[in-house]
């Protein structure tokens, strides 16, 4: 079964901290990755996209990584700010789905605390 | 401005009746999608349609129903046989040329049964 599972479930960082978010995948194979920022009662705001090719892509102070044999991701956050607490969903769509069908992690919940 | 828009915000249903969502976008886009959210859990497919006419049942179809008359809309009817409603519901959209194509979602509306 296709699975994204994502740890930990709640994360609470003091502002101005680093801190990373995990995201392991049973997806195989698949055709890309995602990382996604869900503010509370808001959709989700994409951050980073990878293939199964890449092994790192940056957005600002956001850096995903992607170990295609471990089936691992990785979102580093550099220097925390408030406005960085919100949910952080890894998302991976399966190659041949036809539908580009994506599976939802559960996603991380950061607080960054002042 | 472009982008895909949801309403309303927060919706209440009674008991055995039906309610419509509304999901727009402006961005040109041929698929759309319609996803459940609950806490604790990752985002769920509900229906999705690649062209209009055209729509096909995700993995939550059951006691919902859409139409796909125009590009620009897709709505979502939750209907009377939908056990558990109270949800927080999201539409996205994306191109279909291409699977590196980012998907864009609503702000989501939020469905209470009172």
């Amino acid at each position: 079964k296709n699975q994204v599972e994502q740890s930990p479930q709640s994360l609470i960082i003091l502002e101005g901290k680093n801190c990373t978010l995990q995201c392991n995948y049973t997806v195989s194979p698949f055709s890309n990755l995602r990382w996604y920022k869900q503010d509370t009662g808001r959709g989700p705001v994409s951050l980073t996209i990878m293939t199964f090719s890449e092994n790192t892509k940056s957005n600002g102070r956001y850096t995903a990584t992607l170990d295609a044999d471990t089936k691992q991701s990785s979102l580093h956050i550099t220097a925390s700010q408030l406005s960085d607490s919100a949910s952080y969903i890894c998302v991976v769509s399966p190659i041949g789905s036809g539908t580009y069908k994506y599976i939802f992690g559960t996603g991380t919940r950061l607080k960054v605390l002042a | 401005d472009g982008g895909i828009t949801q309403s309303p915000k927060y919706l209440f249903r009674k008991e055995g009746q039906n309610v419509t969502l509304s999901c727009e976008q402006n961005l040109n886009h041929d698929a759309m999608y319609w996803y459940r959210q609950d806490p604790g859990q990752g985002l769920r497919l509900i229906y999705y349609s690649q062209i209009v006419n055209d729509f096909q049942k995700g993995d939550i179809a059951e006691g919902y129903s859409v139409s796909r008359e125009k590009k620009e809309s897709f709505p979502l009817t939750v209907t009377s046989a939908q056990k558990n409603p109270t949800a927080f519901y999201l539409c996205a959209s994306r191109h279909t040329e291409g699977w590196y194509t980012e998907a864009f979602f609503g702000q989501g509306t939020r469905l209470t049964v009172v």
